[in-house]
């Protein structure tokens, strides 16, 4: 009975380089949510998804970063050209829609940017 | 604008000693309020959702109640492995559909044995 997971758990980029994480939400879940944590911040809400679709991406920047949601395989989070400022945890959370209201996340994936 | 205030920043209990979280917030419609548990580098373990005032959920040494205005995470003769940061989110009713958290930046809980 596997919750979310979230791979890789650290990731090491130089600055200009591209970031992929990825979310495998848990099993019947088709409603993705992406999160950002700074240090001493609180979570900033960046994108829901569901297959195939982005729903809300109000909490994207502009530019740089994008999000997908196939309808085989994991969530993607990109973030192209990264900057130290994109240094952060990003969380994903999943919940299976339908009226269900909770978010359960997975362990997030800790990026530095050197 | 939608926000979400918790207090204090940070606590520090002796083992048993009783105390209450605050977490205040302003929007415009208010679908449910959430808490949840953050262990150093963990994420976010989901503990409560309260979605009308006068509501309460209840679970071991934890008590989440809600009011129109905010809610109270009480925690009864703490355990230092209820050590954590403590996190308050609410997803505002808007007519988009998004369901998205609004998070408050957490209350840091330190029980001494």
């Amino acid at each position: 009975n596997a919750g979310v997971m979230q791979n890789p758990r650290h990731l090491v980029r130089r600055r200009g380089q591209e970031a992929r994480l990825r979310c495998s939400p848990m099993k019947g879940h088709s409603h993705v949510y992406w999160y950002r944590q700074l240090p001493e911040e609180g979570l900033k809400f960046m994108v829901y998804l569901q297959k195939e679709n982005i729903i809300d991406e109000s909490g994207m920047p502009k530019e740089r970063f994008s999000a997908e949601f196939p309808k085989e395989g994991p969530s993607i989070l990109r973030i192209q050209q990264v900057v130290r400022g994109d240094s952060a945890a990003y969380f994903c959370a999943s919940s299976p829609g339908g009226g269900v209201r909770e978010q359960y996340f997975g362990p997030g994936t800790r990026l530095t940017v050197t | 604008e939608d926000q979400v205030t918790q207090s204090p920043e940070a606590l520090r209990l002796q083992e048993g000693e009783s105390s209450s979280l605050n977490c205040s917030y302003t929007v415009s419609g208010l679908r449910g309020l959430f808490w949840y548990r953050q262990d150093p580098g963990k994420g976010p373990e989901f503990l409560f959702t309260l979605y009308s005032a006068g509501e309460e959920k209840e679970k071991e040494r934890l008590k989440a109640t809600l009011t129109k205005k905010e809610s109270f995470l009480h925690i009864t003769a703490p355990k230092p492995e209820d050590s954590a940061t403590y996190l308050c989110a609410v997803q505002p009713a808007q007519g988009s559909g998004t369901y998205k958290y609004i998070f408050g930046t957490g209350t840091r809980l330190k029980v001494l044995a």
